[in-house]
């Protein structure tokens, strides 16, 4: 069965740090990834996705997500975080040929002043 | 487009209770996708459509819930009868796959409280 895997349930970083949220997801042959972010009361939105092709993929707000097939691992990252970046973080899996879209347990990540 | 548009955002009801909530997809959207997201077990797929038929309900929790798709622009998530267990946010997405390398569309959700 499909599964996503996020191993950091909260996050807490001062503005400025580097940011690394993990995500592995189960084999099962060819993948779409994303990520989705969700600030305080609102719904998901869209970060990055990958399909195919170049492994490190650029999304919105500075993030960037690199997929290693060899590890079954697509990792969220982002250089400098600022306090704006406070959210909850998903990563999502489909396989090819199945439009079924499985989340991870979320990341909860804090940004301090 | 407006988006994924769902109905009512907050709904408050008693134990026993019936209880629909309503999803409109985005236009020309042929999957359609409902997600409950609590504390406790993060954003679970209920059920999802493709062209208006189920493709996949395991994730309905019981008999008493239910979900249709009666044409391809309204959907329906129905508890009866509701329990306190069911408060969640509840919501809804859809997408095209014909768009190449496209994602779901996810609306504002409904917040489900059962006391």
């Amino acid at each position: 069965a499909q599964s996503v895997s996020q191993h950091n349930h909260h996050v807490i970083l001062s503005e400025a740090a580097s940011l690394e949220l993990g995500c592995n997801y189960s084999y099962g042959g060819t993948v779409n990834l994303f990520w989705y972010v969700q600030y305080p009361g609102q719904h998901l939105q869209l970060l990055l996705k990958y399909f195919s092709g170049d492994p490190l993929v650029k999304g919105i707000k500075g993030f960037e997500a690199e997929f290693i097939k060899s590890k079954f691992s697509f990792n969220l990252r982002k250089p400098s975080v600022q306090w704006s970046d406070t959210a909850e973080y998903f990563c999502a899996v489909t396989y090819f040929g199945n439009e079924k879209l499985t989340f991870g347990t979320g990341t909860r990540l804090t940004i301090i002043p | 487009d407006a988006g994924v548009i769902q109905s009512p955002r907050h709904e408050v009801t008693e134990m026993g209770q019936e209880v629909t909530l309503r999803c409109k997809p985005i236009s020309g959207h042929d999957y359609l996708f409902w997600y409950r997201q609590t504390m406790m077990r993060g954003l679970e797929l209920l059920i999802y459509f493709n062209n208006n038929v189920p493709i996949d309900d395991s994730g309905m929790p019981e008999d008493r819930f239910s979900a249709k798709m009666p044409n391809a622009s309204f959907s329906t998530l129905k508890i009866q009868p509701s329990e306190p267990r069911d408060s969640a946010v509840y919501f809804c997405a859809s997408k095209n796959p014909g768009q190449r390398n496209t994602e779901a569309f996810f609306g504002q959700g409904t917040r489900l409280t059962v006391v």
